[in-house]
């Protein structure tokens, strides 16, 4: 059974640091990964999806990079802002290909101005 | 809006009722998906739907829960005798699978609570 562990559970931090924000996961026969964002009481919002055959993918001030050999992946984020306050999830896609993603608890992250 | 679109955003229900919820994919994707996702937690897979095929479902569907995706299109998820365990959001997500890659787009998702 694939399990999916976020660390830290949450980061608070002054504005303009860089940030990495680790996942791992148990099982390394996945498929894609994707990140997302969730803001408090809403629906989680895509930020990166790196493909099977990838090893990173950049948008922005963000960058993933996925080493499944290892079961990890993660998440850069540069010069953070305040409107980065969210919760972060990693989704590892299960290996049968359904588009299936599990996810951990994420991690919480507050920017302070 | 081309986003994934969900109804109701909120209910409040009384334990033994019924409910159903509304998912109404961004057009054209073939895949959908509910998740259910309790507080401080990640979303947990419940079942997925390519065009109108339920492919997968959870053992935490259980059988006082029934997903349909009737043409294809937009999908329901009812929740029968609801007790207060079920309270939580329920997440809708589709995807448009080319190949084997398909990213996933969610909803706001309805948040349900039973009294």
């Amino acid at each position: 059974k694939q399990e999916v562990t976020q660390i830290p559970a949450a980061l608070s931090v002054p504005e303009g640091e860089n940030l990495v924000l680790n996942c791992s996961f148990t099982d390394s026969a996945i498929y894609n990964l994707q990140w997302f964002r969730q803001d408090p009481g809403k629906g989680l919002t895509s930020l990166l999806l790196i493909q099977s055959s990838q090893r990173e993918q950049t948008s922005g001030r963000l960058n993933a990079s996925l080493d499944k050999s290892s079961g990890r992946s993660t998440l850069y984020i540069a010069a953070s802002q305040p409107g980065d306050s969210a919760t972060y999830l990693c989704g590892p896609e299960a290996s049968s290909n359904t588009g299936k993603l599990i996810f951990g608890q994420g991690t919480t992250l507050q920017v302070k101005p | 809006d081309t986003g994934v679109s969900q109804n109701p955003r909120h209910k409040i229900t009384k334990r033994g009722q019924n409910v159903t919820f509304r998912c109404d994919p961004i057009s054209e994707h073939n895949r959908l998906y509910w998740y259910r996702q309790t507080l401080g937690q990640g979303p947990e897979f419940l079942t997925y739907f390519q065009n109108e095929a339920q492919l997968e479902k959870s053992r935490l569907l259980s059988d006082r829960f029934s997903a349909e995706r009737p043409k294809g299109s937009f999908s329901t998820l009812e929740i029968q005798r609801t007790e207060q365990g079920d309270s939580a959001m329920y997440l809708c997500a589709s995807s448009l699978v080319s190949g084997q890659i398909g990213e996933l787009f969610f909803g706001e998702g309805s948040r349900l609570t039973v009294l």
